[in-house]
């Protein structure tokens, strides 16, 4: 069964520091997303993106954080400075676009940090 | 503000009964309706999905919705210890033909005991 992939599956990085979270959504799907989840919170959406732009996006997507479809097959979330907050784990979902179907995620990537 | 409501559990069954998991949302124009299964440390995965009024089964699980009572609810039958983890509903509101983001209740913390 086709999946969504995310890597790497646990990052670690300074305060301040740029991370890109990479993730190859199911291949026919259309709307790809990213959400993420903090320690014992509820999973919060952040971006939601199709036709190479993005469709919305919440209160936390400021401008810290992008969105790229840089080829035909991986969708990237980059985070440019981090802060200590941004520790969460971030989960990429993709669907097949048509109306209401459901979204399927990756494992996820845990992002500490420091 | 878009909300939905999940008793947050734990909610304890002896392997073999019925667990009955429900969820209320506060948009009216909320169109489609899922429940995820998150065991601890990994990614949501769509156990069921459901967009009109009534009862859909599918298996061991019955995802059950009243929209007119904003409420929308999970029977998992014959419940084994390997259902034990936390049930997230998530809600799918469609503006304008975009496809959407999904607002997800903070989850139910379901235990099978043997």
């Amino acid at each position: 069964e086709p999946e969504v992939t995310q890597t790497p599956s646990h990052q670690v990085t300074q305060m301040g520091q740029e991370v890109i979270l990479r993730c190859v959504p199911i291949s026919n799907h259309l709307y790809f997303y990213w959400y993420r989840q903090i320690l014992g919170q509820k999973v919060e959406f952040l971006v939601s993106f199709y036709n190479n732009e993005i469709s919305e996006k919440s209160e936390i997507f400021d401008d810290q954080f992008s969105v790229e479809r840089p080829d035909g097959s991986n969708f990237t979330l980059k985070i440019r400075s981090t802060k200590l907050e941004d520790s969460a784990m971030y989960f990429c979902a993709s669907s097949s676009g048509y109306s209401n179907q459901p979204q399927h995620f990756g494992d996820g990537t845990r992002l500490s940090i420091l | 503000q878009k909300e939905v409501e999940q008793n947050s559990g734990p909610l304890s069954v002896p392997e073999g009964a019925i667990a009955s998991l429900n969820c209320t949302y506060s948009d009216r124009g909320s169109q489609s309706f899922f429940w995820y299964r998150q065991y601890s440390g990994k990614s949501p995965e769509l156990i069921m999905s459901i967009y009109s009024n009534g009862d859909k089964e599918d298996g061991r699980f019955t995802a059950q919705l009243n929209k007119a009572s904003q409420y929308v609810s999970l029977l998992i039958r014959d419940s084994q210890p390997s259902d034990s983890a936390t049930y997230l509903c998530a809600v799918n509101i469609n503006y304008g033909g975009s496809q959407g983001n999904l607002i997800f209740g903070k989850g139910t913390k379901l235990s099978v005991k043997p």
